[in-house]
């Protein structure tokens, strides 16, 4: 069955560390992959996308994401966390043309 | 444009009563999606429409849920009768023709609790 996983369910980082956010996906085709952000009492944003093509993508607010169809993963990092990073981070998958699974979330604690 | 409209952001009721959710997508957007956000069960596709037509409820979870789109700015999710286990945060989403393939525009959602 279709699913998607993100292993870690609270990250903490400092600020002006490197960040790493992980999202592994089970789908025998390539699915089609996005990473949105969801800030306290907010809906989700769009963070970048990926579709095909070069498996380096940007993304708004300085964030990047790399497919890996090997690993079955889709991993969204930064070089360098803002204290305004801190929210919750969803991984997100069509499959299928009309069926979108969402992970779990993983949420971003940053410390000064 | 405004963004995704929803109303009310936050609804108290208690079980057994109707609830009204209500939502006004992005002019011009011709997908509208309502999820639910539940700490157990994350989000969850309910339902969505493509041209004010229902293509999917699947997600809907039982026959209390009922969801309607009477023309391009306004739709509502319907519980009744509601029950605690209801109790979520409710997003409604909008995005352009290719739909699932396009960005997602999220409302700010409505928080209900069921008592």
């Amino acid at each position: 069955a279709q699913s998607v996983t993100q292993p870690d369910i609270h990250i903490t980082v400092s600020e002006g560390a490197s960040l790493e956010l992980r999202c592994n996906y089970s789908y025998g085709a390539t699915p089609y992959l996005f990473w949105y952000v969801q800030s306290p009492g907010q809906g989700l944003q769009l963070l970048l996308k990926y579709f095909s093509g070069d498996t380096l993508v940007q993304g708004i607010k300085g964030f990047e994401a790399e497919f890996k169809r090997s690993q079955s993963s889709f991993n969204l990092r930064k070089p360098s966390v803002h204290w305004s990073d801190a929210a919750e981070y969803f991984c997100a998958v069509v499959y299928n043309n009309n069926d979108m699974r969402f992970g779990a979330g993983t949420r971003l604690t940053v410390k000064p | 444009d405004a963004g995704v409209i929803q109303s009310p952001r936050h609804e108290v009721t208690e079980m057994g009563q109707e609830v009204t959710l209500r939502c006004k997508p992005i002019s011009g957007h011709d997908y509208l999606f309502w999820y639910r956000q539940t700490m157990m069960r994350g989000l969850e596709l309910l339902i969505y429409f493509n041209n004010n037509v229902p293509i999917d409820d699947s997600g809907m979870p039982e026959d209390r849920f009922s969801a309607k789109m009477p023309n391009a700015s306004f739709s509502t999710l319907k519980i009744q009768p509601s029950e605690p286990r209801d109790s979520a945060v409710y997003f409604c989403a909008s995005s352009l023709v290719t739909g699932f393939y396009n960005e997602q525009f999220f409302g700010p959602g409505t928080r209900l609790t069921v008592l």
